[in-house]
């Protein structure tokens, strides 16, 4: 099947800092990417929804100025996670569908766990 | 509201069969996923119902009713390595993915 890559797979960072997470589609063109945090023995929460050449559709509760979202090509989302704070801890999970199919499989990133002192 | 229910946790012993059963009530329906996702780790897919009726995969195989709103995933021959939570997601009609919550399914030996 197709490949979604996320990078980094683990980050650790400060408090106040900003970390950037990358989701890239590798053998296929994705218009929409999808983000979602999941915490420890919980289900998936998507937080947005990436398009490419626009502005991404937040989910209700998602601050956007704190998941700066940008999906400047076919094959790259990026997440930004701005001035983070310890309940910013989470795993992060990019998923991508072809381009031009809308009901059909997502194929998931690794994920990035995103540990802030 | 939308809403997938799925059994939290499950228990089942190494060589046997088990039952995961979703149900659903969604806006609209394109589509019933399963996803494997191991601890620590992203979601794999499974597999993708439409249309009423089993479809099977190797030991794996799902169902739909589309009149019942209910899905199952049936795992066959359970090896250790199935251990893992099993998550329902139905595409509603905006092609916008509904999560279950997942259900973790412990294997014993």
């Amino acid at each position: 099947g197709a490949v979604v890559s996320q990078h980094p797979s683990w980050v650790i960072c400060k408090s106040g800092t900003s970390v950037k997470i990358e989701c890239r589609s590798l053998d296929f063109q994705a218009t929409t990417m999808f983000w979602y945090r999941q915490f420890p023995k919980q289900s998936l929460m998507l937080m947005a929804t990436s398009n490419e050449g626009s502005k991404a559709t937040y989910e209700q509760g998602v601050e956007k100025d704190k998941f700066l979202i940008n999906h400047a090509s076919l094959t790259l989302s990026t997440l930004t996670v701005t001035s983070a704070h310890p309940e910013d801890s989470s795993f992060y999970i990019c998923s991508a569908r072809v381009a031009g199919v809308d009901a059909g499989e997502l194929f998931f990133g690794e994920g990035s766990r995103l540990t802030v002192l | 509201g939308q809403n997938i229910d799925q059994p939290t946790e499950m228990t089942a012993t190494e060589g046997a069969i088990v039952q995961i059963n979703c149900t659903y009530q969604t806006s609209g329906f394109n589509g019933l996923f399963w996803y494997q996702q191991h601890a620590g780790e992203a979601p794999t897919f499974l597999s993708y119902n439409v249309l009423d009726g089993l479809e099977e995969k190797g030991r794996f195989s799902s169902f739909l009713s589309r009149s019942k709103g209910y899905s199952y995933l049936l795992l066959k021959e359970l090896q250790m390595k199935d251990s893992a939570s099993y998550l329902c997601a139905v595409m509603d009609s905006n092609y916008q993915l509904i999560w279950g919550a997942g259900t973790k399914l412990i294997i014993k030996p």
